[in-house]
């Protein structure tokens, strides 16, 4: 079992939809919880950073940790054309080592 | 802030010659750099982890002479790529933290191909 685990995808929505993206992980030490965006030929890009169980908000995008599920989300609401990426789910327990999802391809459709 | 730099963005080579890609924190210093592998589709692979001024830390199965890892400061970490072969070929990703329990921050890759 990997120790995170998230579905490839891909993933297609209309533009303006809600997007849902998830992802489980199975140990229990993990306190910080990230999620990224990659673009095609590009590095990652930090979108949230949240410590711990609860929900975090910026702009279009909420994060939400769910410790007792083991269970991580990415809310993006109304979306465009431009979140059409893939987006990593990742985890660590505050030391330096850092677990990445496999990554979900999300394409929004104009 | 948090922007890592690495240059350069692509690379051409031939077989059996090096390359060096460079890692920059341009506006923290950072205490541990990291090196990623990332093939087409795939998610990141951790090659090695790096610390200023102690040699790197290799993942299992990363040829530690082939990829010559050098932290030389807090701002700045390079890769080389030794004896590149045509398998070589990849996007290498860099990434940087501020310390334990700060998220890594990612350059923009390094797609390197080897003719």
């Amino acid at each position: 079992q990997k120790e995170v685990e998230q579905d490839p995808g891909p993933l297609s929505v209309p533009e303006g939809a809600i997007v849902s993206l998830n992802c489980t992980y199975s140990n229990s030490a993990f306190q910080y919880f990230m999620w990224y965006r990659q673009y095609s030929r590009k590095g990652p890009e930090l979108l949230m950073y949240t410590y711990s169980s609860g929900n975090k908000e910026d702009g279009r995008f909420t994060a939400q940790v769910d410790k007792s599920s083991k269970y991580i989300s990415l809310f993006i609401r109304d979306s465009q054309p431009s979140d059409s990426a893939t987006y990593l789910c990742a985890t660590s327990s505050g030391g330096f080592k850092t677990i990445f999802g496999a990554g979900t391809r999300l394409f929004v459709k104009a | 802030g948090a922007v890592v730099s690495q240059h350069p963005s692509w690379v051409i080579c031939k077989s059996g010659t090096s390359v060096k890609i460079e890692c920059r924190s341009l506006d923290f210093q950072a205490t541990t750099m990291f090196w990623y592998r990332q093939f087409p589709k795939q998610s990141l692979m951790l090659m090695a982890t790096s610390n200023e001024g102690s040699k790197a830390t290799y993942e299992q199965g990363v040829e530690k002479d082939k990829f010559l890892i050098n932290h030389a400061s807090l701002t700045l970490s390079t890769l080389t790529v030794t004896s590149a072969h045509p398998e070589d070929s990849s996007f290498y990703i860099c990434s940087a933290t501020k310390g334990q329990g700060s998220p890594l921050h990612f350059g923009n890759g390094t797609r390197l191909t080897v003719t």
